[in-house]
């Protein structure tokens, strides 16, 4: 099915670990984004690619990379997992100048 | 420094209620404003956007109300229903900067 895909959907680590979360496209949408979603603090943009190859930091991108090798994928990469990031993690992509699409979501836990 | 206030953080309603949430910005150079609806375990959907040049737009029992002048916007639901129960998020779009900031949310649940 057409649509925007992540994965894990669940994912449990201990602190210091690297984890990646990822998140796969199959409309071709030019724009792409990582938010981390926290009680009281809705919504906040992480990274975001412009194209492949092009990728800018968001409000909170402090201990996270991304990449975009290929248009349909952006994968998010925590070097070293804090606790501080537990939290929700969506992936969005962008139909025109408007419309975001967004992923079902990763629940990441870090211990 | 907050782009994008939303107000209230929760609200509970009547079913055939009327809901309202509000945001207020400060940035100028805004172009674009929806509003996604999220369930939960689900990621955040567009429901309804405005343009600022627009001071209403309403879709179904829906409804955007824009005033640019005063930096506000705000969402109306008319006759709430329980599968209305959901959290929404205002956002605000710069087209030059190409992302969007978002409220912090308002998690609404409508009693049947």
């Amino acid at each position: 099915d057409a649509g925007i895909t992540q994965s894990p959907r669940y994912k449990i680590t201990e602190t210091g670990r690297q984890v990646t979360l990822m998140c796969h496209q199959t409309w071709s949408h030019s724009y792409m984004f990582w938010y981390r979603q926290d009680l009281g603090h809705g919504l906040r943009l992480i990274y975001y690619s412009a194209a492949a190859d092009i990728t800018d930091k968001g409000e909170v991108p402090d201990g996270y990379v991304v990449s975009r090798s290929k248009t349909e994928n952006f994968p998010l990469t925590l070097e070293s997992a804090t606790r501080s990031q537990t939290s929700v993690y969506f992936c969005a992509s962008r139909q025109g100048n408007e419309k975001l699409f967004f992923g079902s979501g990763t629940q990441l836990s870090v211990l | 420094q907050q782009q994008v206030k939303q107000s209230p953080q929760s609200l509970i309603v009547q079913k055939g209620g009327i809901s309202i949430i509000n945001c207020a910005y400060e940035n100028t150079a805004f172009d674009y404003f929806p509003w996604y609806q999220q369930f939960p375990g689900k990621g955040p959907a567009l429901l309804i956007a405005i343009r600022p040049d627009v001071s209403e737009k309403k879709e179904g029992r829906f409804t955007i109300s824009f005033n640019k002048s005063a930096k506000q916007f705000s969402l109306h639901i008319m006759d709430s229903q329980p599968g209305d129960s959901a959290t929404y998020f205002c956002a605000a779009f710069q087209y030059n900067a190409g992302k969007s900031t978002f409220g912090d949310g308002t998690t609404l649940t409508v009693k049947p």
